[in-house]
């Protein structure tokens, strides 16, 4: 079965320093790997997924992650972190023809 | 930018009562799916529904659950006989190809019960 995991559950950084959320998944075949976005009360936003080719994937707002399959890991990176960043972050895994499974998510607060 | 797009945006319920969420997929997509998320929670794989059937559930999608595509462009998710732990926000979403380039989610009706 498929799993995400997201260990940590809040990441707090001060506006412009560079940010890192952290997800490892496990999968028994090849992961398609995603980020979503949550602002409060809002929807799931799409941010940038990995389904093959280059593992450094560039995103929305500026995110980029690495897959990198050795350490079975999908972080998610931004250079500069802004205070409008601050929400709650998913990282999603899914193997082909099977449904997306989410992280339990990562709260992402950005001080001024 | 196409939507997803989910109604009502927040609906309170009795205990015992059915309740249909609503949801408008992306046009030209073939995939649609519920999640909910209870609240503090992670977001949790309730059904799939592909060419006018279910594909896939989850062991919370039990009887109380349906969902059912009533017209080519709706996609609701009815709960027969409502529960407090029913109390969640549900997400609508849908994808072309099997996900491949992911899924595009709605906004979430905000279900509570009482």
């Amino acid at each position: 079965a498929q799993s995400v995991a997201q260990p940590e559950d809040q990441v707090n950084v001060a506006e412009g320093n560079p940010l890192t959320v952290k997800c490892t998944y496990s999968v028994s075949g090849n992961p398609y790997l995603f980020w979503y976005v949550q602002y409060p009360n809002r929807g799931l936003q799409f941010l940038l997924k990995y389904i093959t080719g280059d593992n450094l994937v560039k995103g929305s707002y500026g995110f980029e992650a690495e897959f990198n399959k050795s350490q079975t890991s999908f972080h998610l990176k931004k250079p500069s972190a802004l205070v409008s960043d601050s929400a709650l972050y998913f990282c999603a895994v899914r193997e082909r023809y099977s449904t997306l499974t989410f992280g339990k998510g990562t709260m992402l607060l950005v001080s001024p | 930018e196409p939507e997803v797009t989910q109604t009502p945006s927040h609906q309170v319920t009795q205990m015992g009562q059915e309740v249909i969420l609503r949801c408008v997929p992306i046009s030209n997509h073939l995939y649609f799916y519920w999640y909910r998320q209870i609240l503090g929670q992670k977001v949790e794989f309730l059904v799939s529904f592909y060419n006018n059937e279910i594909s896939e559930k989850s062991e919370i999608f039990d009887d109380q659950f349906s969902v059912e595509r009533p017209d080519g462009s709706n996609f609701t998710l009815k709960i027969r006989s409502t529960k407090l732990e029913d109390s969640a926000m549900y997400f609508c979403a849908s994808s072309d190809r099997g996900g491949d380039y992911g899924y595009t989610f709605g906004s979430g009706t905000r279900l509570t019960v009482v």
